[in-house]
């Protein structure tokens, strides 16, 4: 069965440095999603990116965050400067974009800001 | 927003029991999705229910679009389903919102 992947599973930072977490989303979905959870909270909406650019974002996505799909299968999250309250589980997630409207989920980046 | 209420927010259980999760959600939605996070983080994905009900082995689901709810049932509980139980609903055609998720701790 077709699966979300993402790399890598565990990233640990100094505070001040850029980060990128990579993502490969199902082959033919066509919707791309960032979710982060802080340790003992709930999942929480980053951004979705269909047709190369951002559809929607939260107000956690400031300009500190950046998504990009460089190429044909990648879909990637970049933190330029990471601070300690980046510390979290960064999920990705894609979706088809057609009924059934289904989100598939990544194992999560576990990313440590020291 | 919508938000979505998930209950009990904690739940203790000897293996072999039954249980039921609910979530409640205060809009209308096009997707609504039970996931389970094991003890490694991995979300994993249990059932897309927007209506109706599914099952999937000791787990089903039954979701009544019209009342705002939806229900999870684990029967014959084990150990390895232990952890926490999120609902997530999606209004537009975007993003999912999660609930605060119930812990459950199944026990030998």
């Amino acid at each position: 069965e077709p699966e979300v992947t993402q790399t890598p599973s565990h990233q640990v930072t100094q505070m001040g440095q850029e980060v990128i977490l990579r993502c490969v989303p199902i082959s033919n979905h066509l919707y791309f999603y960032w979710y982060r959870q802080i340790l003992g909270q709930k999942v929480e909406f980053l951004v979705s990116f269909y047709n190369n650019e951002i559809s929607e974002k939260s107000e956690i996505f400031d300009d500190q965050f950046s998504v990009e799909r460089p190429d044909g299968s990648n879909f990637t999250l970049k933190i330029r400067s990471t601070k300690l309250e980046d510390s979290a589980m960064y999920f990705c997630a894609s979706s088809a974009g057609t009924t059934p409207y289904e989100q598939y989920f990544g194992p999560g980046t576990r990313l440590t800001v020291t | 927003g919508i938000q979505v209420e998930q209950s009990p927010p904690d739940l203790i259980l000897q293996e072999g029991a039954n249980s039921t999760l609910r979530c409640n959600f205060s809009d209308s939605v096009n997707n609504l999705q039970w996931f389970h996070q094991n003890p490694w983080g991995q979300l994993i994905n249990l059932f897309y229910i927007p209506s109706g009900t599914k099952q999937n082995g000791r787990l089903s689901a039954t979701t009544v679009a019209t009342e705002r709810y939806s229900l999870l049932y684990i029967s014959s509980s084990q150990t390895t389903d232990s952890g926490v139980y999120f609902c997530a609903v999606e209004r537009g055609y975007s993003t999912l919102t999660f609930g605060k998720g119930t812990m459950l701790l199944v026990s030998p």
